[in-house]
């Protein structure tokens, strides 16, 4: 069974600031997608940025990029310049990419962006 | 197409009174996922339709839960006789195979 940790429960950032949110991973698979996922308060979860664990190159999307180191099995997501509107919990997600694949997510991590 | 649409947005039911609820995904996706979330908490696997056919079921889906897809469109999630552990956000989600995830914006239930 595959698990994702999240260690940090909350974290806060300064507009136009950067933060990195961790996240850790178990698996025994070698074919897998790592996610991270936006959830707003009281609004639904969207997707921020998508790795398949296969590329050694670390997807970027605008202001978010991830650091996916898969050996040590972490997948870390810095969000530069934060902007007021990346106030949300950030999931992170592991989906096996079998026939019957699933994502798994970590506990979150609640971001505040302030002035 | 307007994405994945859940119904209702809230409920609000006794202990003992059975509830369902209903999640239109995007037409042409095959796979919809059912996912619970309790505050604080990241979703948690519920159950998964590939087109019709119902191909996994967590260990959480106790007996007094029950989902269907006829037809492989909506699906429905109902719940037997709700205990207060049962207060939670229920996440529907819908993909194409091999594709990303698009979620719904959740029904929440609070059992009272």
């Amino acid at each position: 069974a595959q698990t994702v940790t999240q260690s940090q429960p909350e974290m806060s950032v300064q507009e136009a600031e950067t933060v990195t949110l961790s996240c850790t991973y178990d698996t025994s698979e070698s074919n897998y997608y790592l996610f991270w996922y936006k959830q707003p308060p009281s609004r639904q979860m969207i997707l921020v940025i998508r790795q398949e664990a296969y590329k050694q190159q670390n997807a970027t999307e605008n202001r978010f990029s991830v650091n996916f180191q898969k050996a040590a099995k972490s997948f870390s997501l810095k969000i530069s310049d934060s902007q007021l509107g990346d106030t949300a919990m950030y999931f992170c997600a592991f989906e096996y990419t079998g026939t019957a694949s699933k994502l798994t997510f970590g506990t979150g991590t609640r971001l505040q962006v302030t002035l | 197409d307007t994405g994945v649409s859940q119904d209702p947005r809230h409920k609000i039911t006794k202990r003992g009174q059975n509830v369902t609820f209903r999640c239109d995904p995007i037409s042409e996706h095959n796979r919809l996922y059912w996912y619970r979330q309790t505050l604080g908490q990241g979703p948690e696997f519920l159950t998964y339709f590939q087109n019709e056919a119902q191909l996994e079921k967590s260990r959480l889906l106790s007996d007094r839960f029950s989902a269907e897809r006829p037809k492989g469109s909506f699906s429905t999630l109902e719940i037997q006789r709700t205990e207060q552990g049962d207060s939670a956000m229920y996440l529907c989600a819908s993909s194409l195979t091999g594709g990303g995830y698009t979620f719904g914006s959740g029904t929440r239930l609070t059992v009272v």
